[in-house]
């Protein structure tokens, strides 16, 4: 079945510092895949997707690239800040569609001042 | 606009007791997804409603039901709770009726603790 992989956690990173979260999938044909952040006490918020190969999706400095032949979603930023700590969440839709998402594990990230 | 809410946020019950947790979605949103969030599985599919029909749902006991209203509102059930059920059940709309084609928009979550 459809799977995602997520990098263990926590993880945990200066301010300014360059973030990866490694992510990898496991899905039949083209799904559609998801980054989404929970901040604390809080439900998850789409940070941002891309529903096709090579695609790239960016929001807020984060971005992630669509990679069909490696099957991954890495998310990446340049430059993390404080407001970034939260715990990030790979995720992906089947391309039948009709089926409900599938979540990684989620990864905690803290920054630090 | 207004976002999903879900009521109540906190809550506390007793092994054997059952729960109601309501969900309200954006307006003109159809498509109502729950999940269960736990430390130990992270984010689990507990079922999907779309016009007040069960399209999917997910690996959970029989003791787990939901069901949703003609506005769209949704509840889900928990009978004879158990101390596993102690999670942050999560709802989440969508407009339409292809909750993995569309982007989920999640409420705040109803923590249950079960002593």
């Amino acid at each position: 079945g459809n799977s995602v992989t997520q990098m263990e956690g926590p993880v945990t990173l200066s301010e300014e510092a360059f973030l990866t979260i490694n992510c990898t999938y496991t899905a039949t044909g083209y799904p559609s895949l998801f980054w989404y952040v929970q901040y604390p006490g809080e439900g998850l918020q789409l940070l941002l997707k891309a529903t096709k190969a090579d695609d790239k999706g960016s929001n807020k400095g984060f971005e992630a690239t669509y990679r069909k032949e490696t099957t991954s979603f890495h998310l990446e930023k340049g430059s993390v800040q404080v407001s970034d700590s939260a715990v990030y969440f790979c995720a992906l839709s089947a391309s039948s569609g009709n089926t409900p998402l599938v979540f990684g594990k989620g990864t905690r990230l803290s920054v630090i001042a | 606009k207004a976002g999903v809410t879900q009521t109540p946020r906190y809550l506390i019950k007793t092994r054997g007791q059952q729960v109601t947790l309501s969900c309200s979605p954006i307006s003109g949103h159809r498509s109502v997804s729950w999940y269960q969030q736990t430390p130990g599985q992270g984010l689990q599919f507990l079922f999907e409603y779309f016009s007040e029909t069960q399209r999917n749902k997910g690996n959970f006991p029989g003791r787990f039901s939901g069901r949703q209203f003609s506005n769209s509102r949704s509840e889900m059930n928990v009978s004879t709770l158990e101390l596993g059920d102690s999670a942050l059940y999560l709802c989440a709309s969508s407009p339409w009726g292809e909750p993995g084609a569309n982007v989920l928009t999640f409420g705040a979550g109803s923590r249950l603790t079960v002593l």
